[in-house]
């Protein structure tokens, strides 16, 4: 069974860009979500996607937006990089049926390192 | 609004001591609750869960934990630690094991150290 991977691992950018993240879901797996973890934090939930749709976000403006493809894998973007984006980028994937509720826990990728100069 | 607090951010153990990791949750219904371990430079990995049943859930790698609903507590513990334990731990609560559109909420984490 194949895990969750992320490209890049590591990301650096200056203030005013833009970036794209990218994650593959583990096989079978349907959802991704995607977390932002800070230096010292632990990760804060950005957004979900199911069925190519995001349906649940978490307390991130809009410059933060995401895309799911047919084959369960997605996208993260940030336009307008702050510094304070510079965080480690954690994707999970899970099987969700229905609404998108999951009974299955979320697997994790290693993560993208975003360092914003 | 749930939360989740772990009020050790360091913990020193020695190597073959037992080990107790803290964690309070904040939340409006009955949540999943996850214990997540993180070693430097990698990914978030399951050491456990719990949504109903028996209050003590053994996890992998030795690790165990107690749901205490009167307490808002589910600690993490394990009897003899070992020096690869040493790691990053993280409570999380959410309210579907897969988290949902609302996502897990995690605590901030506990940094343990393992003393030779």
């Amino acid at each position: 069974e194949t895990g969750v991977t992320q490209s890049p691992t590591h990301l650096i950018k200056t203030r005013g860009q833009q970036v794209t993240l990218r994650c593959s879901s583990q096989s079978g797996h349907n959802t991704v979500s995607w977390y932002q973890q800070a230096l010292g934090q632990g990760p804060q939930f950005i957004f979900q996607y199911y069925r190519e749709e995001e349906n649940g976000r978490g307390n991130f403006p809009p410059r933060f937006s995401g895309l799911q493809f047919p084959n369960y894998s997605s996208e993260l973007n940030v336009n307008a990089l702050e510094l304070d984006d510079s965080a480690l980028y954690l994707c999970a994937s899970s099987l969700a049926v229905g609404d998108g509720r999951s009974n299955q826990p979320q697997h994790f990728g290693d993560g993208t390192r975003l360092s914003i100069l | 609004a749930q939360s989740v607090t772990q009020p050790d951010i360091h913990i020193t153990v020695s190597e073959g001591a037992s080990l107790e990791l803290r964690c309070n949750y904040s939340y409006g219904a009955t949540p999943y609750l996850f214990w997540y371990v993180q070693s430097p430079g990698q990914g978030l990995q399951l050491l456990l869960k719990y949504f109903s049943g028996d209050t003590l859930v053994q996890g992998i790698k030795g690790f165990e934990a107690e749901f205490k609903r009167s307490q808002s507590s589910f600690n993490l513990r394990k009897p003899s630690v070992h020096w690869s334990d040493a790691a990053e731990y993280f409570c999380a609560v959410g309210p579907y094991s897969g988290g949902g559109a609302d996502g897990l909420t995690f605590g901030k984490g506990t940094h343990l150290i393992i003393q030779p």
